[in-house]
């Protein structure tokens, strides 16, 4: 079955501006979890989504948003965008209602801020 | 939220075994501990998982102390294709806490 689809896969914005990263989930997965990656920062914990509910969020600013749509696909935002921002965005979607279920990666959304 | 402490760095040479140690001190009771492999411009992957003792798959072994205080990834006989970042992953997804990732340890295997 299909993987994890991560839309765009390259951007590039300027400062100030906001930008919006989706992420289609494996076809009956519900949860879909965020991660910031950055050179020696690793993986950062943004927010995870099930069944359209927030249900965990990581420590980032309230710049940083997403939702959850009913068939699953998720989307986050960042706005007012800093230089801090670039970064490779990857979404996971996991098949488990609850526990620790394989986490299932997209490819990720590289974003650049000028 | 767990604090997950892993080595920036390894050298290996192939066909040696390579054991990767993460330390997760304040690990919490229902957490379980996996791994991730990454390879650049791609996606982490998942490797292994386990909540206590010993787990093996076709893959790695994954050795956890009684305490669970830290976990170790040992991957046997390495090859040039093992070279990639390994994450280790602490957490339980009720949406009680936080998924967290360790910094991640970049292996790579020399010739």
């Amino acid at each position: 079955k299909a993987g994890v689809t991560q839309t765009p896969r390259y951007l590039i914005k300027t400062r100030g501006q906001q930008v919006t990263l989706s992420c289609s989930p494996i076809s009956g997965h519900r949860s879909v979890s965020w991660y910031q990656q950055t050179p020696g920062q690793g993986l950062q914990f943004l927010f995870e989504y099930f069944s359209e509910t927030q249900r965990n969020k990581g420590n980032f600013p309230g710049r940083f948003s997403g939702r959850q749509f009913s068939n699953s696909r998720s989307e986050m935002n960042v706005s007012t965008l800093e230089l801090g921002d670039s970064a490779l965005y990857l979404c996971a979607s996991s098949g488990r209602t609850q526990g620790t279920g394989e986490l299932f990666f997209g490819e990720g959304s590289r974003l650049t801020v000028l | 939220l767990a604090k997950i402490t892993q080595p920036i760095s390894m050298d290996s040479y192939e066909g040696q075994e390579v054991n990767i140690t993460c330390s997760h001190n304040n690990i919490a009771t229902n957490d379980y501990i996996t791994w991730y492999q990454q390879f650049p411009s791609q996606g982490p992957r998942f490797i292994i998982q386990g909540y206590k003792t010993k787990v093996t798959n076709e893959v790695a072994s994954l050795f956890i102390p009684a305490d669970r205080k830290s976990s170790t990834l040992s991957l046997p006989r390495v090859s040039l294709s093992d070279t990639a970042v390994y994450y280790c992953h602490v957490g339980f997804q009720s949406g009680n806490t936080p998924l967290v990732f360790g910094k991640g340890t970049r292996l790579s295997v020399i010739a």
